[in-house]
């Protein structure tokens, strides 16, 4: 089974509001990412976690905050974003964080912020 | 820096055509190289890789082969459907935290 799962699926929220985003995979593998794409263009990286710690912050606005609870999970906790971040969000996977590894991609969470 | 240009889109073709999309990159050691599919509304599905030189990744009926000589790992596909209309995205990876670096994509419309 190679399935990652994001939740909520679509995600409206005005730029007071707090939220959350969650990805889980049970695949037992180390590395966890999350992605930011726009339309028609390709994913844009903006976290990783390897071993559940964080091993790259792709110079994210603080408004973003990602939290990996255990091996499994990953969040994306948003505060007072702005319409321009407004995107598909997107999860991965992969065996290892370094190495000829694939990434394995959830469905997204379709954001709007008004 | 790493670096993955396609050929740009929309690609349009009439079902049971030849597909081919071009994709040539630029690293400065030995990537693996990958084609993702993104179909309307969902995410990213890996759809074959090739991680050395002369590798050929196949997976439904599609087919890219890593080129190192000429830096190319371009995705060819004998008969299209009109369910293979999709974003398909070339990348590489060079192993340095899995971080992916992708082409800009390229739209394949197929008419019935």
């Amino acid at each position: 089974d190679t399935e990652v799962t994001q939740t909520p699926k679509h995600l409206v929220m005005g730029m007071t509001n707090k939220k959350s985003l969650k990805c889980e995979q049970h695949m037992g593998h180390r590395a966890m990412y999350w992605y930011k794409q726009k339309a028609k263009k390709p994913p844009e990286l903006m976290f990783v976690y390897s071993y559940e710690k964080l091993s790259i912050n792709e110079s994210v606005p603080s408004r973003f905050s990602p939290e990996c609870p255990n091996s499994s999970l990953l969040n994306l906790h948003l505060h007072a974003l702005q319409p321009e971040d407004s995107a598909l969000y997107l999860c991965a996977s992969s065996q290892e964080p370094r190495g000829p590894y694939e990434q394995y991609f959830g469905p997204g969470t379709r954001l709007t912020v008004t | 820096g790493n670096s993955v240009t396609q050929m740009e889109g929309p690609v349009t073709l009439s079902e049971e055509a030849f597909l081919t999309i071009n994709c040539t990159y630029t690293a400065t050691g030995y990537p693996s190289l990958f084609w993702y599919v993104q179909y309307p509304g969902e995410g990213l599905q890996l759809l074959l890789k090739a991680t050395k030189a002369d590798d050929k990744g196949s997976n439904k009926g599609f087919e890219a082969t890593y080129r190192k000589e000429t830096t190319s790992f371009h995705l060819e596909k004998g008969s299209v459907q009109v369910s293979d209309s999709a974003v398909y995205f070339c990348a590489l990876s060079e192993g340095s935290w899995g971080k992916l670096q992708f082409g800009a994509g390229t739209q394949v419309v197929v008419t019935p």
